[in-house]
């Protein structure tokens, strides 16, 4: 059965400072996806990035950055200089393997960040 | 604007009542899907949708119940049956069930019983 696990339940940090989110997984199928999800007090859910099991390039998106290591079944979450409005709770999922039909995705249990002034 | 509706954001109701959450995206998305989210916890697949009038259980689907009969619709029907109701509900697309699509979510409904 596949398990997405985020050992941190809420990280604070003060404004400027870097913060990483540690996702760490477990499946069977040798084909997966990988996914950050940001939710903000709003509530919606907010796509931010995907990668699949063959890619284990990092990603950099601006002040965002993503390192994924199959040697550790981990796919980290690094905010560099945080600001207030990066403050919200952070999800990482994935998607299961070709056998199963639908495109589920299994959650972690969320981070919640909370950046201050 | 394209995206996914769901309405209300807010829905009060008597225990022992049957409640309907709509989800309607005009992304001409193929799969929908239906996810439920307690305080302090991440999401759980209620049901999902591949195409029009198919539908699969997610892992907690015991007391919900759902229909696709328009491709752009996807209602979540809480029963009395459902013993701990009260949470976030939140309605997602995908443009194919296929896997490593991402999905796009709607703002959600919080549903209060008592």
């Amino acid at each position: 059965a596949q398990k997405v696990t985020q050992a941190q339940t809420e990280i604070s940090v003060v404004e400027k400072e870097d913060v990483t989110l540690d996702c760490v997984y477990e499946t069977r199928d040798t084909t997966y996806y990988l996914f950050w999800y940001k939710q903000p007090p709003s509530g919606e859910l907010v796509f931010l990035i995907r990668r699949n099991s063959f890619d284990e390039q990092n990603e950099i998106s601006g002040r965002y950055s993503w390192n994924f290591q199959k040697s550790t079944s981990s796919f980290n979450f690094t905010i560099t200089a945080s600001q207030v409005v990066d403050s919200a709770v952070y999800f990482c999922a994935l998607s299961e393997g070709f056998k199963a039909a639908g495109n589920k995705l299994t959650f972690g249990g969320g981070t919640r960040v909370l950046v201050k002034p | 604007d394209g995206g996914i509706t769901q309405s209300p954001k807010y829905l009060f109701r008597k225990e022992g009542q049957n409640v309907t959450l709509s989800c309607e995206q005009n992304l001409n998305h193929d799969a929908m899907y239906w996810y439920r989210q307690d305080p302090g916890q991440g999401l759980r697949l209620i049901y999902y949708s591949q195409i029009v009038n198919d539908f699969q259980k997610g892992d907690i689907a015991e007391g919900y119940s759902v229909s696709r009969e328009k491709k752009e619709s996807f209602p979540l029907t809480v029963t009395s049956a459902q013993k701990n109701p009260t949470a976030f509900y939140l309605c997602a697309s995908s443009p194919s069930p296929g896997q490593g699509y991402e999905q796009y979510f709607g703002p959600g409904t919080r549903l209060t019983v008592t």
